[in-house]
């Protein structure tokens, strides 16, 4: 079965420090993987998403950068945090072929931006 | 503009009532989901919803999606406080690139015992 870890599960951060959060999938071979953020208790803004090692695509302009160095490993990082990066960091995967569109999620990184 | 429109936004309730959550658009979607996710936790999926018309049964809970694949909704039976949560539903259009989905905004249920 696929299993798909994020960590840190908490993260407190000064402003202007630099991020590295990760996101690994098990059991699953070329899978889609993305990162959203969900504001307290609402919905998910995607931020970015890959196909593929090497591949990425932003949705929003950001603070934030994303890259996927292995098949099954996504990182989202920042060089330098601000206060508006605060919140809740999902990570989620898609098999990459087939059709489906269903998407599963990480436990998520609760991030503060002190 | 907000592509998927979920209502109500809160609902408090007490234990045994039955709710339904709405899940509306415009567009067309080639599949609908629906999530529940609890505080500090990622959304668990609860169904996929892919045929216009079709009505999935989990338990107490019944998904049904339009018969134009525009909306769908949820309904809860003798509702229990471990109902509690932020019920999503998310949606790819046709025409989406890279399996990419479309969240609401999400039902926050809150079941009193």
């Amino acid at each position: 079965s696929q299993t798909i870890h994020q960590w840190p599960a908490t993260l407190v951060q000064p402003v202007g420090s630099p991020l590295s959060l990760e996101c690994t999938v098990e059991g699953t071979s070329n899978p889609n993987l993305y990162w959203y953020r969900q504001a307290a208790g609402r919905g998910l803004q995607l931020l970015f998403y890959s196909v593929g090692i090497g591949q990425i695509s932003s949705e929003v302009p950001q603070n934030l950068s994303a890259s996927r160095p292995q098949d099954r490993q996504f990182i989202l990082s920042s060089k330098k945090l601000l206060l508006s990066d605060s919140g809740f960091y999902l990570c989620a995967w898609k098999p990459g072929a087939g059709y489906t569109d269903t998407q599963y999620f990480g436990p998520g990184t609760r991030l503060t931006v002190l | 503009t907000q592509l998927l429109e979920q209502s109500p936004q809160f609902l408090s309730i007490q234990e045994g009532e039955n709710l339904t959550v709405y899940c509306n658009s415009s567009s067309v979607f080639s599949s609908l989901q629906w999530y529940r996710q609890e505080p500090g936790e990622g959304p668990v999926l609860l169904v996929t919803v892919v045929t216009g018309g079709e009505v999935k049964k989990l338990k107490r809970l019944t998904f049904q999606f339009g018969d134009a694949r525009k909306d769908s909704s949820l309904h809860i039976t003798a509702a229990q406080p471990g109902d509690t949560g932020l019920y999503l539903c998310a949606g790819e259009r046709y025409g989406g690139s890279q399996g990419n989905l479309i969240f609401g905004k999400g039902t926050k249920l809150s079941v009193k015992p």
